[in-house]
């Protein structure tokens, strides 16, 4: 157990639907990432909150719409995705949200769009 | 942008004997980190190597760094099945203009064959 939980595990959605993946972290850290990965590339990183305020929006369309309500619970919902979104979503924390310390990963959301 | 790039992308070895993965980087880091990923699931963080370090252990792991070549390698000693994952490195630039965000390679896939 990292200490970071994701749910669902895995999501099928059709290209119309609306639904959210959730994540929750209970290490007291006051960062949190979203991540998509996708077969043979690196990770991609979507969003940083730091202290509940987002501090980075890596040009995600906008069909992805990350929340974060506090510092423990991040949520991303997802609106009108394409195919080419099935991935692994992967939610990641870290105590000060610098690029000096490590980052913890829940199990992620394997995602398939169809 | 910069881009760590793993070597090989695929190693398959017999339990028992040593693995050995290496990163390449293009730019100047302040650290360097190796991540473990079982299949589907998240990422776990193994060690993280600083730019003034050459080299770390962490029980059967070895990591070092050469930043005259830009290079880093992760060495697993006497291999066991539960180490068949892929293994990933991560750098910071720090001539980028995010504090956030990691630069991640595609990763060594591992098999320890029995």
């Amino acid at each position: 157990e990292t200490g970071v939980t994701q749910t669902p595990r895995h999501l099928v959605m059709g290209m119309t639907n609306k639904k959210s993946l959730k994540c929750e972290q209970h290490l007291g850290h006051n960062a949190m990432y979203w991540y998509k990965q996708s077969a043979k590339k690196p990770l991609e990183l979507m969003f940083v909150y730091n202290f509940k305020e987002q501090t980075e929006n890596n040009s995600v369309p906008s069909r992805f719409s990350p929340e974060c309500p506090n510092s423990s619970h991040l949520f991303l919902h997802l609106h009108t995705l394409q195919p080419e979104d099935s991935a692994l979503y992967l939610c990641a924390s870290s105590q000060e949200g610098t690029t000096n310390e490590k980052l913890f990963f829940g199990s992620g959301t394997q995602l398939s769009v169809l | 942008s910069q881009q760590g790039e793993e070597d090989p992308q695929a190693l398959s070895i017999q339990e028992g004997e040593n693995a050995t993965m290496n990163c390449s980087y293009k730019t100047s880091i302040n650290n360097l980190q190796w991540y473990r990923q079982n299949s589907g699931r998240g990422l776990v963080h193994l060690i993280l190597i600083r730019s003034n370090e050459r080299e770390k252990h962490s029980g059967r792991l070895r990591v070092t760094l050469d930043t005259s070549k830009k290079s880093s390698s992760l060495l697993i000693t006497a291999s066991r099945a539960a180490d068949t994952a892929s293994y990933f490195c991560a750098t910071d630039d720090n001539h980028a203009g995010s504090n956030y965000q990691l630069i991640w390679g595609a990763g060594t896939k591992l098999i320890i064959k029995p």
